[in-house]
C-alpha cells in the first residue's frame, strides 16, 4: 500500500512570503501530525489533526497553521516566512489518535527561505 | 511532556547485538514507550513500542524495566543498514511525539 506522500519535496521561498505544504496520509489513516526538523532544534512537534479537528499543538507562533480535509489529507501553512523557518517539514499518519498505534512518516518537504 | 535521556552516540560491529538504552524517570502510568529511527535523508521509521511487558518484532526487541523508568532497544544482529539515529519517545496524549536528541548508532563492518 502507498506510504505517506508529501509535496513538494523541495521548496525555495523568499522572506515574507507564505507557503503551503501538503501531506497525503496512508489510506484509512485519520490522524496526521506535523513536525519541523532543524540541525539546532532537532524534531519538534507542530500539531496533530484527527478527523478534521486539531487535537494538539506544539509551541510554534501563530504563523504556523494547518488543516485537515474530509479525505484526511492535510496542509500546513506558514505565513510571513523568516530565515529561521528553513527546515525539513515532516508529516506522519496514524490509524488513530492513539498512543498504542505506530506512526508512518513521509520523506518530508525541505523548505529553504532566502 | 515526559522527557527521555539517551546517549548521544554508540558504536557497534556488524553482526553483533546492540543495546540502546533510554532513561525516562518521569514516565507516567499510561505513557507508551516508542522507538523510531531515522536514516540519513529520510523521515523517521517506526521500530517498536510497548507499555509494560517486553516486546519482540522482526526488527528488534524492547526490554522495559520493571519500574518503567528505563528501557533498552535490542538489535540482535546489527547490519550496516541499521546505522541511524534512534529515538526513544514517550507517547501520552494523542500522537504528540517529543523526540529528544536520540542516539546516533554507527555500525562498523
Amino acid at each position: 500500500k502507498a506510504g505517506v506522500t508529501q509535496t513538494p519535496r523541495y521548496l525555495i521561498k523568499t522572506r515574507g512570503q507564505q507557503v503551503t505544504l501538503s501531506c497525503s496520509p496512508i489510506s484509512g489513516h485519520r490522524s496526521v501530525s506535523w513536525y519541523q526538523q532543524t540541525p539546532g532544534q532537532g524534531l519538534q512537534f507542530l500539531f496533530e489533526y484527527f478527523s478534521e479537528t486539531q487535537r494538539n499543538k506544539g509551541n510554534f507562533p501563530g504563523r504556523f497553521s494547518g488543516r485537515q480535509f474530509s479525505n484526511s489529507r492535510s496542509e500546513m501553512n506558514v505565513s510571513t516566512l523568516e530565515l529561521g523557518d528553513s527546515a525539513l517539514y515532516l508529516c506522519a499518519s496514524s490509524l488513530a489518535s492513539d498512543r498504542r498505534t505506530e506512526a508512518f512518516f513521509g520523506q518530508g518537504t525541505r523548505l529553504t527561505v532566502v | 511532556d515526559a522527557k527521555t535521556t539517551q546517549p548521544n552516540s554508540m558504536e557497534s560491529n556488524e553482526e553483533e547485538p546492540v543495546h540502546l538504552p533510554c532513561n525516562h524517570s518521569t514516565i507516567s502510568g499510561t505513557d507508551y514507550i516508542h522507538w523510531y529511527r531515522q536514516l540519513p535523508s529520510q523521515g523517521p521509521e517506526y521500530v517498536i513500542h510497548g507499555l509494560t511487558s517486553n516486546v519482540n518484532n522482526r526488527m528488534a526487541s524492547l526490554a522495559i524495566a520493571e519500574d518503567r523508568k528505563s528501557s533498552t532497544l535490542i538489535l540482535h544482529r546489527a547490519t550496516l543498514r541499521d546505522a541511524a539515529v534512534y529515538y526513544c519517545i514517550l507517547i501520552g496524549n494523542f500522537n504528540k511525539f517529543y523526540f529528544g536528541s536520540g542516539t546516533k548508532l554507527n555500525v562498523k563492518p
